[in-house]
């Protein structure tokens, strides 16, 4: 199965850098998203990282290692309306690919 | 733009009751999935489906059913609600890709 941890809540200001961590520990990995959801509404889609490294989009990058079951997201440039909840995935490579989900991380970006 | 919707923003209905959830996508996606949201749990996935009239248990489907008839449709159903299934439930879809595309969730009181 899949365990995955992120931190519960976390509080920046506006302008600035944050980095919310996701750990996680698989018996089947093909892939993890990050996916954001203001309250109240849907999760979106962010980020898919499969292979090592950092993938940049915008003022969003998210950054994957796969032998140490480690991801962050990096946000910069905060801006208010980035406060929302920040929820880590993980994608099975057996059971047709289903994901797990983290339990979200809670933004606030304070003035 | 892919569209997933659900039959209801809201509802409310009696223990024992026998509830049924729509979930519609547009966009001739193969897989469709359940999740419910609550409050220090995360996304936890109920069922998902990879074609007409598959089905497969996710984490707890315990109290639950699923019926896909048509590829767009998912159907998420309770055959006896409980207060314990008053939850938020998302539905999502997705192709042979790795994107899942969320409904905007029904907020369900079971009393």
């Amino acid at each position: 199965g899949q365990n995955i941890d992120q931190p519960t809540e976390m509080t920046a200001t506006e302008g600035a850098i944050v980095q919310i961590n996701c750990t996680y520990q698989t018996s089947g990995f093909n892939g993890l998203f990050w996916y954001q959801q203001h309250a109240g509404e849907a999760p979106t889609f962010l980020s898919y990282n499969v292979l090592d490294g950092l993938e940049e989009k915008g003022r969003f990058s998210s950054f994957l290692s796969r032998s140490k079951g480690y991801s962050y997201l990096l946000l910069k440039e905060l801006q208010m309306k980035d406060s929302a909840s920040y929820l880590c995935a993980v994608r099975s490579n057996t059971n047709a690919g289903k994901s797990t989900f983290g339990d979200g991380t809670t933004l606030t970006v304070k003035p | 733009d892919v569209k997933v919707t659900q039959s209801s923003r809201y509802l409310v209905k009696r223990t024992g009751e026998k509830v049924f959830l729509e979930c519609v996508q547009d966009m001739d996606h193969e897989n469709m999935f359940w999740y419910r949201q609550d409050p220090g749990l995360g996304l936890r996935l109920i069922y998902f489906s990879y074609d007409v009239k598959m089905k497969e248990k996710g984490d707890i489907p315990e109290g639950y059913s699923v019926s896909r008839e048509k590829k767009e449709r998912f159907s998420l159903i309770l055959e006896s609600a409980s207060t314990n299934q008053t939850s938020m439930y998302l539905c999502a879809s997705r192709d042979t890709t790795y994107e899942q595309y969320f409904g905007p969730g029904t907020r369900l009181t079971v009393t």
